[in-house]
């Protein structure tokens, strides 16, 4: 079975400090890898993805993420906080299970961030 | 396209009520997801559908829960009878068919069993 390890339920940066949100993965073949970001009282929205065409994916809102196999990461940054980027945030991978493609979420971390 | 719907928004319910929460996916999306998010348990993946059919129920937590997609455009999971520890925000969510393809969420309906 899959599983997705978030580090830290909980991360707290000063506005305009870096961001950085980890995420470590199980998988024996390539994956597919997914952060979210769920803001208070919504769903879940795609902030990046990854998907073999490079190992540095850019997303939404300045975020940014790093594929890599060796280390089986996938760390989402952003190099300046912003008071609107307090919210959870989700990794997810998505392997093929039985012919369709499955997606486990980590449990989460919720992003901190004060003047 | 409107994204996914759910309803209601919240429910609040009495122990014993049955419950029917209600989604419509994205048209064209070939899966359907229900998921329960806590704190205690954070987001629980209850089943999902691939055309209309359901592929995996592992997650369903007990027999009092069931889900449902007569067709594409149309979903309910149900809870009968409900429990207070039921309490939970519900998702939708549904996707097209590839593993890159992401998931879109609907907004949830917030579960309050009395």
């Amino acid at each position: 079975a899959q599983s997705v390890t978030q580090l830290g339920s909980h991360v707290s940066v000063s506005e305009g400090a870096l961001v950085l949100l980890r995420c470590n993965y199980s998988s024996s073949v390539p994956p597919y890898l997914f952060w979210y970001v769920q803001y208070p009282n919504q769903g879940l929205q795609l902030l990046l993805k990854y998907t073999s065409a490079a190992t540095l994916v850019k997303g939404i809102n300045g975020f940014e993420a790093e594929f890599k196999k060796s280390e089986t990461s996938f760390h989402l940054t952003k190099p300046s906080a912003h008071m609107s980027d307090a919210a959870e945030y989700f990794c997810a991978v998505t392997t093929l299970v039985r012919g369709s493609y499955i997606p486990t979420f980590g449990r989460g971390t919720s992003l901190i961030v004060h003047p | 396209d409107a994204g996914v719907i759910q309803s209601p928004r919240h429910e609040v319910t009495e122990m014993g009520q049955e419950v029917t929460l209600r989604c419509k996916p994205i048209s064209g999306h070939d899966y359907l997801f229900w998921y329960r998010q806590t704190m205690m348990r954070g987001l629980e993946l209850l089943i999902y559908f691939n055309n209309n059919v359901p592929i995996d129920d592992s997650g369903m937590p007990e027999d009092r829960f069931s889900a449902k997609m007569p067709n594409a455009s149309f979903s309910t999971l149900k809870i009968q009878p409900s429990e207070p520890r039921d309490s939970a925000v519900y998702f939708c969510a549904s996707s097209l068919s590839r593993g890159q393809d992401e998931q879109f969420f609907g907004p949830g309906t917030r579960l309050t069993v009395l």
